[in-house]
């Protein structure tokens, strides 16, 4: 079965980082893209990052361009989400999700089938 | 701000069929149906329920069932279920990215 369990969330100031994880269990992990994908108090969902299963490629939206890092670690079947210089409009659930796979890649950028979901961990940007 | 426009609710009695549309879809979607559609329950993780524009999950009803037409896609439900009272959200290529659009209340009168 898999399994996806986001940590990390947790209270930052504005202009501050936090590290989210997702670790990863039930499939082979190298296999697979993983992606992050947000969702603001009240709102809709929002893809915002994607890495392909060997890490070689990666693709950000332009909401976190520059500021937010995706990266993963075969060695520990584990995902991450390094975030910096932080907003008030980052507060959300940030939730964690598997590509279906094959990858499917459209003009560069890896567009994910979110086949499995983790329960989310929420980040609050705030003073 | 999605690229991908959806309507904000529809509604329906049990038993009846509704349909969801997705619309501003890339042409490029023709090509690699890269449409998927996802159910979100009041403080749950989305579910994955269509994929590559028709395809269903394994486990998933087949009361769900995906479409496109021209620029946008459609998701439908027969047969409607107090169950089915979500959130649903299409997610595709657009505009040069890849867009949730913004989600369709679905609630069963």
């Amino acid at each position: 079965e898999v399994q996806l369990l986001e940590s990390g969330g947790g209270w930052v100031q504005p202009g501050g980082s936090l590290r989210l994880s997702c670790a990863a269990s039930g499939f082979t992990f190298n296999s697979h893209a993983m992606a992050w994908v947000r969702q603001a108090p009240g709102k809709g969902l929002e893809w915002i990052s994607i890495i392909s299963g060997s890490g070689s490629s990666t693709s950000y939206a332009d909401a976190v361009k520059g500021r937010f890092t995706i990266s993963r670690d075969k060695s520990k079947n584990t995902m991450f989400l390094d975030m910096n210089s932080l907003r008030a409009g980052d507060t959300a659930v940030y939730y964690c999700a598997k590509d279906r796979g094959p990858l499917t890649v459209v003009r560069g950028l890896i567009i994910p089938v979110f086949e499995s979901w983790g329960q989310g961990t929420l980040v609050t940007v705030s003073s | 701000q999605a690229a991908l426009t959806q309507p904000a609710s529809v509604s329906g009695s049990p038993g009846q069929s509704i349909t969801i549309s997705c619309a501003g879809l890339s042409s490029d979607v023709e090509t690699y149906k890269v449409v998927s559609w996802y159910q979100q329950h009041a403080g749950k993780a989305p579910k994955l329920i269509i994929y590559e524009v028709t395809k269903r999950p394994s486990g998933v009803s087949d009361r769900f069932s995906g479409s496109k037409s021209g620029n946008t896609a459609s998701l439908t439900i027969s047969g409607l279920q107090a169950e089915d009272e979500a959130d649903y959200y299409c997610y595709s290529y657009a505009g040069g990215s890849a867009w949730f659009g913004g989600g369709t209340k679905v609630t069963v009168l």
